[in-house]
């Protein structure tokens, strides 16, 4: 059974760029969970989708930033027009349903330049 | 909301010494506790867990934590750490069942000494 699945594991853009972030749960998994991490910080929830539903995105900033999990393929992070504060880890993570075990891809490194 | 508190920003121990990391969290009620670990550049890894019952919990690598209600603390330990233990550790929490996301603290670096 192959892990929590993000590409591209490193991605360069400039300011006023789109950013597309995927992420492929586990087999089996239907939530997904978007995590931010600034440079030496924690990791800051963003947003928790389901197939087809957004759940919560108490995380998301208001502007630029979109997520979605549509009923066939990965989740997409969106980030339209970059700043350099966008810079960041941005992890995934996957869990079955009704389960608090969450399973971490290996995170996709965004850098604008 | 609550929140997860990680005193300790770095630590470092000798190879062989024992670890203690520190975790306290704020919350109304007992949430689910975890307690990740990030090796440079990588992802995070479950160690253990917390939800219900034996306050002591072992986890994978030979660390274990112990929940401590009246302290609000969910410390990891490990009687005696090897240098590949060198990574970032991470506790969070989660309250909400049907919204199980994580609060993160903000990570205690280790480092081992030969």
């Amino acid at each position: 059974n192959a892990g929590v699945m993000q590409n591209p594991r490193h991605l360069v853009r400039r300011r006023g760029q789109e950013a597309r972030l995927r992420c492929s749960p586990m087999k089996g998994h239907s939530h997904v969970y978007w995590y931010r991490q600034l440079p030496e910080e924690g990791l800051k929830f963003m947003v928790y989708l389901q197939k087809e539903n957004i759940i919560d995105e108490s995380g998301m900033p208001k502007e630029r930033f979109s997520a979605e999990f549509p009923k066939e393929g990965p989740s997409i992070l969106r980030i339209q027009q970059v700043v350099r504060g966008d810079s960041a880890a941005y992890f995934c993570a996957s869990s079955p349903p009704q389960s608090y075990e969450q399973y971490f891809g290996p995170g996709t490194r965004l850098t604008v330049t | 909301a609550q929140s997860v508190t990680q005193p300790d920003i770095h630590i470092t121990v000798s190879e062989g010494a024992s670890l203690e990391l520190r975790c306290n969290y704020s919350y109304g009620a007992t949430p689910y506790l975890f307690w990740y670990v990030q090796s440079p550049g990588q992802g995070l890894q479950l160690l253990l867990k917390y939800f219900s019952g034996d306050t002591l919990v072992q986890g994978i690598k030979g660390f274990e934590a112990e929940f401590k209600r009246s302290q609000s603390s969910f410390n990891l330990r490990k009687p005696s750490v090897h240098w590949s233990d060198a990574a970032e550790y991470f506790c969070a929490v989660a309250t909400n069942f049907g919204n199980e996301k994580l609060t993160f603290g903000t990570g205690t670096r280790l480092t081992i000494i030969p």
